[in-house]
C-alpha cells in the first residue's frame, strides 16, 4: 500500500520569499511517480510537476522545484519568489504500478502575504 | 477541446434519493477515476475504470455504484444518498499505467445530502 503524509496542514510566506511544502512517502513499489497538485480557492485541480523515482535530477518547472530525497522518502516542493497568486492548497500525490491510481496527502493551504 | 468535464457542478439532495454523475473526456484516455475530497483528508479514490466496459473499485467504494458504458464517459451513481456522502466529488482521466501518470481532472461537482 502506498501513504503520502504532509505533515503542515498550513504556511505562511511573504511576497517574493521561497517556501518549502513537505511530502513524504511510503511504498513498496520499485517504480514509482511523485506529483505536486495545486488547487486554488476556485476548487479546480492544476498539475504543477512530476518525479520520476529513476530520475536522478530533481525536475523543475518554472518558479516551482521538486527537492527529492529517495533514500529519506520525501518529495518537498519548492516554490522560489512566491506570489499573491499561489495562495492555494496544495496537494502532494504519488503513483505506483497499480493502474495508474494517485494516492494523495491531506493537503497544505499556502498564504502569500503583500 | 474541453479537457475533463463534469455535470452537475452543484447539487443538493435529500437522505435516500438517488443521483448521477456524469463525467466526459474529449482526449481518448484510457483511464478514468472518481474521486471524492473531504476537509483534512485529501483526495481519496471511489472507483476507476481501465477501459470501456471496465471498472473497479477504489479505496472508498462502498455506497457508489459506477458505469463505462462508452469510452469518454464515467458516470458516478449513488442509488441512496446519505449525508455522509456529503463531499466535492472530482473525476479525472489518464492516458495509462506508465507511473508518469498525469492525471487530468474536472472541475468538480459539490454535492450536499441533507
Amino acid at each position: 500500500a502506498q501513504k503520502i503524509t504532509q505533515t503542515q496542514p498550513g504556511m505562511f510566506v511573504q511576497e517574493k520569499e521561497a517556501v518549502t511544502l513537505d511530502c513524504t512517502y511510503d511504498t513498496s513499489d520499485q517504480s514509482y511517480g511523485l506529483f505536486w497538485y495545486k488547487q486554488p480557492s476556485s476548487g479546480e485541480m492544476i498539475f504543477l510537476i512530476y518525479q520520476g523515482s529513476y530520475d536522478e535530477q530533481n525536475a523543475t518547472e518554472g518558479r516551482y522545484s521538486l527537492n527529492f530525497q529517495k533514500a529519506r522518502k520525501s518529495a518537498n516542493l519548492v516554490i522560489s519568489a512566491s506570489q499573491l497568486g499561489d495562495s492555494a492548497m496544495y496537494f502532494c500525490a504519488m503513483s505506483g504500478t497499480s493502474y495508474g491510481k494517485l494516492t494523495f496527502g491531506q493537503g497544505t493551504i499556502l498564504t502569500v502575504h503583500p | 477541446n474541453a479537457g475533463v468535464t463534469q455535470t452537475p457542478k452543484f447539487r443538493v439532495l435529500k437522505t435516500g434519493q438517488s443521483m448521477t454523475l456524469l463525467c466526459a473526456q474529449d482526449m481518448n484516455h484510457e483511464y478514468m477515476y472518481w474521486y471524492r475530497q473531504d476537509p483534512g483528508m485529501g483526495l481519496r479514490l471511489i472507483h476507476y475504470s481501465v477501459g470501456e466496459g471496465t471498472t473497479a473499485k477504489g479505496e472508498v467504494p462502498d455506497g457508489y455504484n459506477v458505469s463505462r458504458l462508452k469510452k469518454q464517459n464515467f458516470l458516478l451513481g449513488l442509488e441512496s444518498a446519505a449525508p455522509s456522502q456529503t463531499s466535492v466529488y472530482f473525476c479525472a482521466s489518464s492516458y495509462g499505467v506508465d507511473i508518469y501518470n498525469e492525471q487530468f481532472f474536472g472541475p468538480g461537482t459539490r454535492l450536499t445530502v441533507l
